[in-house]
């Protein structure tokens, strides 16, 4: 089965460009995570989704930072505008609630993004 | 409040060297599952285990295994006979199943076996 597929892997882009992630989290999942992981904070949650509706974006870090999944398949994260401090590895994850599937989170190969 | 802690940030051993990895986590709840990950340089996150709440079994696969202790609230992560290959940052984290499948993760511990 795919894992969760994440695109670009890397971009680079200058200060005040817009930036969009994209994600495609396994197929049944109910649940879709946006992270963000840097040296200095570890690893942060930034959103999530449960049945494509976001449940808690109380870890975005500022207004510039917005998420949305039209769709199970489907999700993204803007950042508009960029800055050098968004510099991260931006992981997108997906799982499954229920008894037996034990919400075991499972990452993407992350989009590194370097804003200079 | 839920809480993990890694207190090991870095550790190095010689390959062929077993090392524990420690992990102590907080919570209040009753019913919780705790992981292992692992990110390796290349930077993915790999997921290893999964322990729920009510199953202290200790778990071995292959050089792994994990010994889970509710007495201490730990769970900590033993690798046999390392290679270079284990070398990578090790998260321990837990979440909530019941509470919007929140995890929380551990800062991390970074290992690297010497040839």
């Amino acid at each position: 089965d795919a894992g969760v597929i994440q695109s670009p892997r890397h971009e680079v882009t200058e200060m005040g460009q817009e930036v969009t992630l994209r994600c495609k989290p396994i197929s049944g999942h109910d649940y879709l995570f946006w992270y963000r992981q840097t040296m200095m904070r570890g690893l942060e949650l930034l959103i999530y989704f449960n049945n494509n509706v976001p449940i808690d974006d109380s870890g975005m870090p500022e207004d510039r930072f917005s998420a949305k999944m039209p769709n199970a398949s489907f999700s993204t994260l803007k950042i508009q505008p960029s800055e050098p401090r968004d510099s991260a590895v931006y992981f997108c994850a997906s799982s499954q609630q229920g008894r037996w599937a034990g919400n075991t989170i499972y990452f993407g190969e992350g989009s590194w993004l370097t804003v200079v | 409040a839920q809480k993990v802690t890694q207190a090991q940030t870095e550790i190095s051993v010689v390959e062929k060297e077993d090392v524990t990895l420690d992990c102590v986590y907080e919570t209040r709840d009753t019913t919780y599952y705790l992981f292992w990950y692992k990110q390796p340089p290349s930077g993915e996150l790999v997921f290893l285990i999964r322990r729920n709440s009510f199953d202290e079994q200790n778990e071995i696969s292959g050089r792994y295994s994990w010994n889970f202790q509710k007495s201490t609230s730990s769970f900590n992560f033993t690798i046999t006979a390392s290679q270079v290959v284990d070398s990578a940052v090790y998260f321990c984290a837990l979440s909530r199943p019941n509470t919007g499948n929140q995890f929380y993760f551990g800062t991390g511990t970074s290992l690297t076996v010497i040839p």
